[in-house]
């Protein structure tokens, strides 16, 4: 399995974003996906979920309404659209596999800062 | 939410020694299906969460047994037989029986 996020960077308060993570190495598109972020220096927040067709998502309170997490099985590549991005949304970004309870195989993170 | 309660914060401990991490959640996490969805991570300096263990006490391939974990409803523990180096890091856990899915603050584990 490997998960390989990117799209990370600098952005303005209000300010949008699009993370990707790229993954090989296991059949993508039998698998739950997540998101998970961790503050500098902070513990580990569950972002969203999705599920293998895309017809179930869920997020944390923190983020509905302005996240989008969405998926494209043809290309093996999972997504999370942020809008509306807060100094506090300032955290690495990791992508992950998904099996019911249970988070499995993590990416190596992408960083998203959000500073003006 | 469930809130997952993990203690101590820093646990520094002697090469070859045992050490136990606690992590308590406000509800219980046995799922209708009959399964206890708690899991635990390593975070090693400056690298990605790795799991460790799933659904209370299985052993994630490759993580050696000196890791278990044990407990039940809303109590778990996760021990470490003997500390080696490498052990050093950041453990977290984590409950999946409900949405938000919510991790423990973390338990940092030191050599002395």
């Amino acid at each position: 399995v490997q998960l390989v996020e990117s799209g990370g960077g600098l952005v303005q308060p209000g300010g949008s974003l699009r993370l990707s993570c790229a993954a090989s190495g296991f059949t993508f598109s039998t698998y739950w996906m997540t998101w998970v972020r961790q503050a500098p220096g902070k513990g580990l927040e569950w972002v969203a979920n999705i599920n293998q067709d895309g017809s179930d998502k869920y997020y944390v309170d923190s983020v509905k309404g302005r996240f989008t997490i969405s998926r494209d099985n043809a290309e093996n590549s999972l997504y999370l659209q942020m809008n509306s991005l807060k100094a506090e949304d300032t955290a690495v970004y990791y992508c992950a596999t998904y099996l019911p309870g249970e988070i499995d195989s993590w990416g190596q993170g992408t960083l998203v800062t959000v500073s003006s | 939410d469930v809130v997952m309660t993990q203690s101590p914060l820093s646990l520094p401990v002697t090469l070859g020694q045992p050490a136990s991490i606690s992590c308590r959640s406000s509800q219980s996490l046995l799922y209708n299906d009959g399964n206890t969805y708690l899991n635990w991570f390593q975070q090693r300096p400056g690298q990605s969460p790795r799991r460790l263990i799933y659904k209370v006490s299985n052993r994630d391939s490759g993580v050696p047994d000196r890791f278990s974990g044990s407990g039940s409803g809303t109590d778990f523990t996760l021990k470490i037989s003997r500390v080696e180096a490498e052990d050093v890091g950041v453990y977290y856990c984590m409950q999946g029986t409900q949405w938000p899915l919510t991790f423990g603050g973390g338990t940092k584990v030191e050599i002395k």
